[in-house]
């Protein structure tokens, strides 16, 4: 496809459960990057994949939370034993080195996920 | 003190104004700015980038870079009802994964 595509694009889940957000990056970037925004705030960093270099977890907020990337493209973000504080939306971009060192992030649709 | 630093807003300009939007950071190793607009709902979408100093134009957006001040805005010309949204502000070191978003400035254009 041409852009970003994240699935699925809504998810209500009950505490405790398991749930795996799926992203699938635009073909030929390689980098991609896990966000996290809650209502009406910023974007949380999360998790960071380049090529075939380890990932940058830095910004994973538990061991809960854990995410891996396939053959270079599609990622998947897995939640175990959801909290009610996990509900977001949960975006992942992915990025294109330009001519000038800037990498330009594009942004997929979101999965909005509500742990009641 | 966060890294990038926007206001939050709301900020409230009549159809055809000059919308101006500003946003500063503290890590001086920033190289490459961002500008993305969010509109409700919806992700983020890139409006443009900057990374040398002085003016970037494209249409009726110019981002505006001062990195002596640390300083970087957004000026929306002829602003119409469409452009309400929030824009957010994004700072990136050079050659580096770490792009650090503001909270974001929520913009409303009334008719």
């Amino acid at each position: 496809g041409a852009g970003v595509s994240q699935s699925p694009s809504n998810k209500v889940t009950e505490k405790g459960k398991d749930v795996e957000l799926r992203c699938d990056p635009i073909s030929g970037h390689t980098a991609l990057y896990w966000y996290r925004q809650s209502l009406g705030q910023g974007l949380e960093f999360l998790i960071y994949f380049q090529g075939n270099s380890a990932p940058d977890k830095s910004g994973l907020p538990s061991d809960r939370f854990s995410a891996e990337r396939t053959g270079g493209s599609v990622s998947t973000l897995t939640i175990q034993r959801t909290q009610q504080e996990d509900s977001a939306v949960y975006l992942c971009a992915s990025s294109l080195v330009g001519t000038g060192g800037e990498e330009t992030q594009y942004f997929g649709p979101g999965t909005r996920l509500l742990v009641l | 003190q966060k890294e990038v630093e926007q206001n939050s807003g709301p900020l409230s300009v009549p159809e055809g104004a000059i919308a101006s939007l500003n946003c500063t950071y503290s890590d001086r190793g920033s190289q490459s700015f961002f500008w993305y607009r969010q509109y409700s709902g919806k992700s983020p979408e890139l409006i443009m980038f900057i990374y040398s100093n002085g003016d970037k134009e494209d249409g009726r957006f110019t981002a505006q870079l001062n990195k002596a001040s640390q300083y970087v805005s957004l000026l929306i010309r002829d602003s119409q009802p469409s452009d309400s949204a929030t824009y957010l502000c994004a700072a990136q070191r050079y050659n580096n994964n770490d792009m650090r978003f503001g909270a974001g400035t929520r913009l409303t254009v009334k008719p």
